[in-house]
């Protein structure tokens, strides 16, 4: 089945640095999602990208829909605290369907 | 504001008991999820609904029901023939465009119910 790949698990930065974290698949998408998840509460939308190549940005946030169409960047600078939480990426499912399939996810924590 | 809204925000099961969480959205959004959240698992979809009357099952069904009555609610109801309820579970719901039912576009997601056992 279609996966989607995001390693590692756990990401520790100290305030004021950037990072990037990637998502990566074996099969094509044609879109790929950002969501945030903060503790207790769901994946808030962060980006989504449409085209192949496309680099969008959200504030401090930017992402990228690779060239491959198999993979996805999404880069945050100048971290702050409230950046901690979850990120995930998502890309819909092939096939008549409205399904999303959603990375495992990467916890960030932010050192002041 | 148009939203998502699920309600309890936590919610306890007694062993052999049913209960049924609630999600309803006021975005006129055709499609709406249910998905399960256990720690290192990332998201897991139980059920999902893209037109009044109909839905599909997930990956992970079993043990789990559904009923899309209206187009705004999407219940869960989650039974005693789940073995390992205690889990976050998360709502969701988007716009269905393009033929045959695919989607490119983001699902939007409420703030989840929390089921515990007591």
């Amino acid at each position: 089945g279609q996966q989607l790949n995001q390693s590692p698990q756990s990401m520790f930065i100290q305030e004021g640095e950037d990072v990037s974290m990637n998502c990566t698949s074996s099969s094509i998408f044609n879109t790929w999602l950002w969501y945030k998840q903060e503790p207790g509460e769901g994946p808030v939308l962060l980006i989504a990208l449409y085209k192949a190549g496309e680099l969008t940005s959200n504030g401090r946030l930017t992402a990228q829909f690779g060239i491959t169409r198999k993979d996805s960047f999404l880069n945050i600078s100048a971290s702050i605290p409230s950046d901690v939480g979850i990120y995930f990426c998502a890309a819909p499912a092939t096939g008549a369907n409205s399904k999303l399939t959603f990375g495992k996810g990467i916890t960030l924590s932010v050192r002041p | 504001d148009g939203g998502i809204t699920q309600s309890p925000k936590y919610l306890f099961r007694k062993e052999g008991q049913n209960v049924t969480l609630s999600c309803e959205q006021n975005l006129n959004h055709d499609a709406m999820y249910w998905y399960r959240q256990d720690p290192g698992q990332g998201l897991r979809l139980i059920y999902y609904s893209q037109i009044v009357n109909d839905f599909q099952k997930g990956d992970i069904a079993e043990g789990y029901s559904v009923s899309r009555e209206k187009k705004e609610s999407f219940p869960l109801t989650v039974t005693s023939a789940q073995k390992n309820p205690t889990a976050f579970y998360l709502c969701a719901s988007s716009i269905i465009s393009g033929t045959g039912g695919y989607s490119n576009q983001p699902q939007h997601f409420g703030d989840g119910t929390r089921l515990s056992i007591l």
